[in-house]
């Protein structure tokens, strides 16, 4: 079965230091992978989707992740970290044909500290 | 930018109550979702809906729940008799974009549902 994991529910990390959020997909056909940020009392929104362009995505906000197929990984970074970063970030899968079926995984909910 | 609105955005109930959950997507938009997050669990798909249809549900959505698109605006989620498990956030989307790649989901901020 299709399933994303996030290692690490709560990450915190110093404003200024680097942003560091895994995710890593199960998989026997490529996906398309997709990262989403909550901000308090805020719906999600697209950050950033790898679709089988480039392996390195950059979205906004300075957030980039990079798509390793070998070891089914799509991890989100940020060189500098800002404190309207802090936020819950989701990892999500969706598979070719799936009609808006979008697998997320837990969350990570990021803290940042002055 | 256009976003997407849903009301209530808190909600409380009485197990076996019926609810009805409102979103307005964005207007130009065709595609309609429902997902559904249980307080510290993972967010889930629900269902999805195109040309006043449901093009795909997941095992969560059962016969207690129900979609409409009862005008040209309006995307409502009823669920019929309320569990005390349907306690969750749920998250109303809609894309210009069928499923797959290159899709883009615009989220709503959510209702909070309180089943007691």
């Amino acid at each position: 079965a299709q399933s994303v994991t996030q290692l690490g529910s709560h990450v915190s990390v110093s404003e200024g230091a680097l942003v560091l959020l895994r995710c890593n997909y199960s998989s026997s056909v490529p996906p398309y992978l997709f990262w989403y940020v909550q901000y308090p009392n805020q719906g999600l929104q697209l950050l950033l989707k790898y679709t089988s362009a480039a392996t390195l995505v950059k979205g906004i906000n300075g957030f980039e992740a990079e798509f390793k197929k070998s070891e089914t990984s799509f991890h989100l970074t940020k060189p500098s970290a800002h404190m309207s970063d802090a936020a819950e970030y989701f990892c999500a899968v969706i598979y070719g044909g799936s009609q808006g079926n979008l697998i997320f995984g837990k969350g990570t909910k990021l803290s940042v500290k002055p | 930018e256009p976003e997407v609105t849903q009301t209530p955005s808190h909600q409380v109930t009485q197990m076996g109550q019926e609810v009805i959950l409102r979103c307005v997507p964005i207007s130009n938009h065709l595609y309609f979702y429902w997902y559904r997050q249980i307080l510290g669990q993972k967010v889930e798909f629900l269902v999805s809906f195109y040309n006043n249809e449901i093009s795909e549900k997941s095992e969560i959505f059962d016969d207690q729940f129900s979609v409409e698109r009862p005008d040209g605006s309006n995307f409502t989620l009823k669920i019929r008799s309320t569990k005390l498990e349907d306690s969750a956030m749920y998250f109303c989307a809609s894309s210009d974009q069928s499923g797959g790649a290159g899709e883009k989901l615009f989220f709503g901020s959510g209702t909070q549902l309180s089943v007691l």
